[in-house]
């Protein structure tokens, strides 16, 4: 079945950088756009970055210039590097797996906690 | 920026009909996904492209649309369904999703 694993949240002070990695497998990974969408603590979804099968490549205005999305076909892997981390970045990181061009999430990873705190 | 709107808050009693709504500019234009979040999981997709529902989502689940409001309507609303659900959209500069809405089933 498809299957989505994130892993690299934890504790990190602000202005530090912080590497997520997502594990694919169950689909050929290469034909999907692939997604990080974020949920702060008790409040709703935001979507952060997603990335195309040829890598086209978008972000949200609120991560733009200090997070990186990137893909590795070869290891099934989504990968999102973020720098400069504030406050604010905290939240739960999700992977998502992209049905359609311009189109749905599903499925969705169970999520890694990043904590931006002195 | 781009917005959609949802109720905060919607309850039901089990049994009758729920429906949420998502509003937004031009959303006639634009095809709408809803996720369901039950609380301490990962969301889930419940209905795409404004009104198709993916496989495993019970039939009780449909979605419509009129004009630039998107609807999420829960049919025989059981107490498993009581959840946070959220609307999403695509515009020009990425993707939006709605604040979410609180269902309560009591």
């Amino acid at each position: 079945q498809v299957q989505l694993v994130e892993s690299g949240g934890g504790l990190v002070k602000p202005g530090r950088s912080l590497r997520l990695s997502c594990a694919a497998s169950g689909f050929t990974f290469s034909d999907y756009y692939m997604s990080w969408i974020r949920q702060a603590p008790g409040k709703g979804l935001e979507w952060v970055s997603y990335i195309g099968d040829s890598g086209s490549i978008y972000y949200a205005d609120s991560v733009k210039g200090r997070f990186t999305i990137s893909r590795d076909n070869a290891k099934n892997s989504l990968y999102l590097q973020m720098n400069s981390l504030r406050d604010e970045d905290t939240a739960v990181y999700y992977c998502v797996r992209v049905g359609d061009v311009s189109g749905w999430f599903d499925p969705w990873g169970q999520g890694t906690l990043v904590t931006v705190s002195a | 920026s781009y917005e959609l709107t949802q109720p905060p808050s919607v309850s039901v009693s089990p049994g009758q009909t729920a429906s949420i709504t998502c509003s937004g500019d031009k959303l006639g234009d634009k095809y709408v996904c809803w996720y369901q979040q039950q609380p301490g999981q990962s969301p889930v997709l419940v209905m795409y492209q404004d009104s198709k529902r993916p496989s495993g989502i019970p039939e009780r689940f449909s979605g419509s649309k009129s004009g630039n409001t998107v609807t999420l309507t829960i049919s025989g609303t059981q107490a498993m369904d009581e959840a946070d659900y959220y609307c999403q959209a695509w515009d020009s500069r990425g993707v939006v999703f709605g604040g979410g809405t609180k269902l309560t089933v009591l």
